[in-house]
């Protein structure tokens, strides 16, 4: 079946400007996490979300950042008046559920934000 | 303290070699282990979930030891398409973040 897909692969925009990128999760996972992993480091989270419960928004490094996710699908994560520090590869993962070994995440293919 | 800990590598080793990476976490809590590999730019893929005492997957033995707090992954037999590297991925069940390690780094050479 189709696996995690995210739009759009490459991203290249203006310091100050907002970005909105999108997720679809694989058709029937509730979980669904937002990452992103700047050059030579390791994934960082940003937020989860699942099924109907209230977002974990622990992760978003500041108030620039929101996401969403509407009909339990498809999210979108928004970076108001980026910065170039900003600049990494936004991934987003989903999962059957949480617990047992439901719990698998399963990457999209990120998209690449560069903040000029 | 990170909640999860790699030796970053480099890890260069000839075909055919047996190569073994740990990793630590910090919560005795965790509850779910998994290994991905990482291709270069690419999104990190499945490689091995990890739920009891270890499993195997062809030439991929990963183990876990909860009394020390580290997960292994095996390689034997090492090829060329075995470059990547290796994430380690820790589940605290506490909540719902997944801590990932930076990652260590093999190469293998022909």
């Amino acid at each position: 079946g189709a696996g995690v897909s995210q739009s759009p692969s490459n991203k290249v925009t203006e310091k100050g400007k907002d970005v909105e990128l999108r997720c679809d999760p694989i058709s029937g996972h509730t979980a669904l996490y937002w990452y992103r992993q700047s050059l030579g480091q390791g994934l960082e989270f940003l937020i989860y979300f699942q099924g109907n419960s209230a977002p974990d928004k622990s992760g978003l490094p500041s108030d620039r950042f929101s996401a969403e996710r509407t009909g339990g699908s498809v999210s979108t994560l928004t970076i108001q008046r980026t910065q170039q520090e900003d600049s990494a590869v936004y991934l987003c993962a989903s999962s059957k559920g949480w617990g047992g070994n439901t719990d698998t995440q399963y990457f999209g293919p990120g998209t690449r934000l560069t903040v000029l | 303290r990170k909640e999860v800990e790699q030796d970053p590598g480099p890890f260069n080793v000839p075909e055919g070699a047996t190569v073994a990476f740990n990793c630590t976490y910090s919560n005795s809590a965790s509850q779910s282990f998994f290994w991905y590999r990482q291709d270069c730019r690419k999104e990190p893929k499945l490689l091995m979930s990890v739920y009891s005492s270890g499993n195997e997957d062809g030439r991929f033995t990963a183990q876990l030891n909860r009394a020390s707090q580290y997960i292994s992954l095996l390689i034997r037999d090492s090829k060329l398409s075995d470059s990547a590297t290796y994430l380690c991925v820790v589940n605290m069940r506490t909540g719902n973040q997944f801590y990932f390690g930076t990652g260590t780094s093999l190469t293998v050479i022909p």
